[in-house]
């Protein structure tokens, strides 16, 4: 079975600081790894995807993500924060030939000026 | 190229009532998700539905129901309504080719409460 665990439900980073937002999953077999934000009262978008290929995966604004099979993760970094990073960051799970996305609970970062 | 597009934004109902969500689908588009999500949560699965058939579901009651039309736009049913009903609706479309997995691309979600 699959799942994801987001460690911290809240971040808060000062402007500039590195952000560092930690996900771990379990899947049964090789999986496609995503991160998306969400901004308040919006839909999700996709940040950054994870499909076997590269380990360290490079997304939109400045994120990246590095897949670590051995620790079983894909934490978000980026290596400065700007304001407009406040937002809910989902990491989600879903695998070749399967039609569920698992969703981890969300980590909701704040950036302090 | 047009985005996911879903309607309406917002929605209130009262409980036992019915409710049906709709949502375009990205051009090009073979798959439609659909997903629930409680204030505070992540999206929970709802239902897939590939080539207008039900592809999969996760751990929803058959009240939940779904359609997919062959311009590829899609339906959610919600039948007997209950309080805990109130959340986020989301819609996710996709291009699957032979079973592999492709990005998923959000509309902006419904919105329903019940009262």
């Amino acid at each position: 079975a699959q799942s994801v665990t987001q460690l911290g439900s809240h971040v808060s980073v000062s402007e500039g600081a590195l952000v560092l937002l930690r996900c771990n999953y379990s899947s049964s077999v090789p999986p496609y790894l995503f991160w998306y934000v969400q901004y308040p009262n919006q839909g999700l978008q996709l940040l950054l995807k994870y499909t076997s290929a590269a380990t360290l995966v490079k997304g939109i604004n400045g994120f990246e993500a590095e897949f670590k099979k051995s620790e079983t993760s894909f934490h978000l970094t980026k290596p400065s924060a700007h304001m407009s990073d406040a937002a809910e960051y989902f990491c989600a799970v879903t695998h070749t030939g399967g039609f569920k996305t698992i969703f981890g609970a969300g980590t909701r970062l704040f950036v302090k000026a | 190229e047009t985005g996911v597009t879903q309607s309406p934004t917002h929605l209130i109902k009262t409980r036992g009532q019915q409710v049906t969500l709709r949502c375009s689908s990205q051009s090009g588009h073979n798959t439609v998700s659909w997903y629930q999500q409680a204030l505070g949560q992540g999206p929970q699965f709802i239902f897939q539905y590939y080539r207008e058939e039900e592809n999969g579901r996760g751990n929803f009651p058959p009240r939940f129901s779904g359609l997919q039309f062959p311009n590829y736009s899609s339906e959610l049913n919600v039948n007997a309504l209950e309080l805990d009903d109130s959340a986020l609706y989301l819609c996710a479309s996709s291009l699957v080719v032979a079973g592999e997995v492709d990005t998923q691309y959000f509309g902006p979600g419904t919105r329903l409460t019940v009262l």
